[in-house]
């Protein structure tokens, strides 16, 4: 079993659309949870990071933890065309040092028109 | 400046070149990555150097070779590639330390690599 589990899709909606993403985890020393945006041929772009379970908001974006079950979602609200690309989650524990974030393979988003 | 660079963006080169590959942050972190990412993979770590000494290198072929110059600098020099480490090379940073107790990475834009 693979620490980080995450369906690379293709998830394809149509604009307007409220997506999730989701990642499950097999390692309870996670704590610390990020959300990394790739568009196609570019380097990954942090959209959010959390380290306690709940929600987190950023305009259009919620991320979402759930460490009994370790299972961590972010949604997007009223998607949009360029939303379109990989979203990757990743995670690493928290406590000092220079851990290594954990990557999901990431899944590919299609916001159509 | 929040922005990790990375030159050049795109490369091809022979079996038998010498090449390398540059990143560049000015946000202080004392950490940075080289990642390997293939199509539709997530990336893969190749090497970790941390206040400019190597501190992780996930048993990475030695035609790879990593170069720490300074705090803001990071090499990656190419030598005998094979056609299968045609790839985006990835480079980030993050805070590091010790100290640190999150250490969310920034990645730059990648190099894309094609060995012919």
């Amino acid at each position: 079993q693979k620490e980080v589990e995450q369906d690379p899709g293709p998830l394809s909606v149509p604009e307007g659309a409220i997506v999730s993403l989701n990642c499950t985890y097999s390692n309870s020393a996670f704590q610390y949870f990020m959300w990394y945006r790739q568009y196609s041929r570019k380097g990954p772009e942090l959209l959010m990071y959390t380290y306690s379970s709940g929600n987190k908001e950023d305009g259009r974006f919620t991320a979402q933890v759930d460490k009994s079950s370790k299972y961590i979602s972010l949604f997007i609200r009223d998607s949009q065309p360029s939303d379109s690309a990989t979203y990757l989650c990743a995670m690493s524990p928290l406590s000092g040092g220079s851990y290594i974030p954990t990557f999901g393979r990431g899944t590919s988003l299609i916001v159509h028109p | 400046d929040t922005e990790v660079t990375q030159t050049p963006k795109h490369l091809v080169m022979g079996m038998t070149n010498k090449k390398s590959l540059k990143c560049e942050q000015h946000m202080g972190h004392r950490a940075m990555y080289w990642y390997k990412q293939k199509a539709k993979k997530p990336p893969e770590l190749m090497f970790v150097y941390s206040y400019e000494k190597l501190s992780i290198n996930e048993s990475v072929p030695s035609r790879f070779s990593p170069e720490c110059p300074n705090s803001s600098l990071l090499n990656l020099h190419l030598h005998a590639l094979q056609p299968e480490d045609s790839a985006l090379y990835l480079c980030a940073s993050s805070q590091g330390g010790a100290r640190t107790l999150v250490n969310e990475q920034f990645f730059g834009p990648g190099t894309r690599l094609t060995v012919l």
